[in-house]
């Protein structure tokens, strides 16, 4: 079974920090995305990337930065916290022209910024 | 812009029911539907995934059919059980003329099924 795994469960952070948010797929798959969940808002497209080193923007990539040095891991930089991304953020993995792959999720990162 | 909507937000069933949740989009310029299942707390698991040349998939209880010119899709479970309460999810996987770029999520529907 493919293991998306997210380091932290649960961060508190304070306003200004900057926050890494790190997640780690292990079936060598090359398309790695990030999302965060709000309510009322649904699942948002922050960055995704597609190899290593290189990265896309997503609908709300704002605030927001990633790195891909290695294929099995993505990280999530927030260079400046801030209370608005207070969220649950989703990490997710597929396989190579994984167009039609479905999308493996890991289990959260709830991320307070006070 | 791509937009997906859920329809219910919320539904709760008698055990044993057979029930339908439906999704649309607005742009049919999709590679495929898929549909998940998140629990409280936790992450997304992929149920089934219908691709843009595909009118339907199955596994187990669970059937999902593609409409893509309505702009339409449902999620039919069959003799529901109290271990499918949990938020369901339908998202569409973008074309953009250079390739797929991420899904678009509905808002989900919220499914309780009472014992």
């Amino acid at each position: 079974d493919v293991k998306v795994t997210q380091s932290s469960r649960y961060l508190v952070k304070r306003t200004g920090e900057k926050v890494f948010l790190e997640c780690v797929q292990d079936m060598d798959h090359e398309n790695m995305f990030w999302y965060r969940q709000d309510p009322g808002l649904g699942l948002r497209l922050i960055y995704f990337s597609y190899d290593v080193k290189m990265k896309e923007k997503g609908d709300i990539p704002e605030g927001y930065s990633v790195s891909r040095e290695k294929k099995e891991r993505f990280s999530l930089i927030l260079e400046s916290a801030s209370t608005n991304q207070t969220s649950m953020y989703l990490c997710a993995s597929s396989p190579p022209g994984g167009y039609n792959s479905p999308l493996h999720f890991g289990n959260g990162t709830r991320l307070t910024v006070t | 812009k791509q937009e997906v909507t859920q329809i219910p937000a919320a539904l709760s069933v008698p055990e044993g029911e057979n029930l339908v949740l439906n999704c649309s989009f607005t742009d049919s310029a999709i590679y495929n539907l898929q549909w998940f299942r998140q629990d409280p707390g936790k992450g997304l698991t992929s149920l089934l995934l219908i691709q843009s040349s595909q009118r339907e998939q199955t596994s187990g209880r669970l059937n999902a059919s593609l409409d893509k010119s309505s702009g339409r899709s449902t999620l039919y479970i069959a003799a529901s059980q109290p271990g499918d309460s949990a938020t369901y999810l339908c998202a569409v996987t973008r074309y953009s003329g250079g390739g797929a770029d991420g899904l678009t999520f509905g808002k989900g529907t919220h499914l309780i099924i009472q014992p």
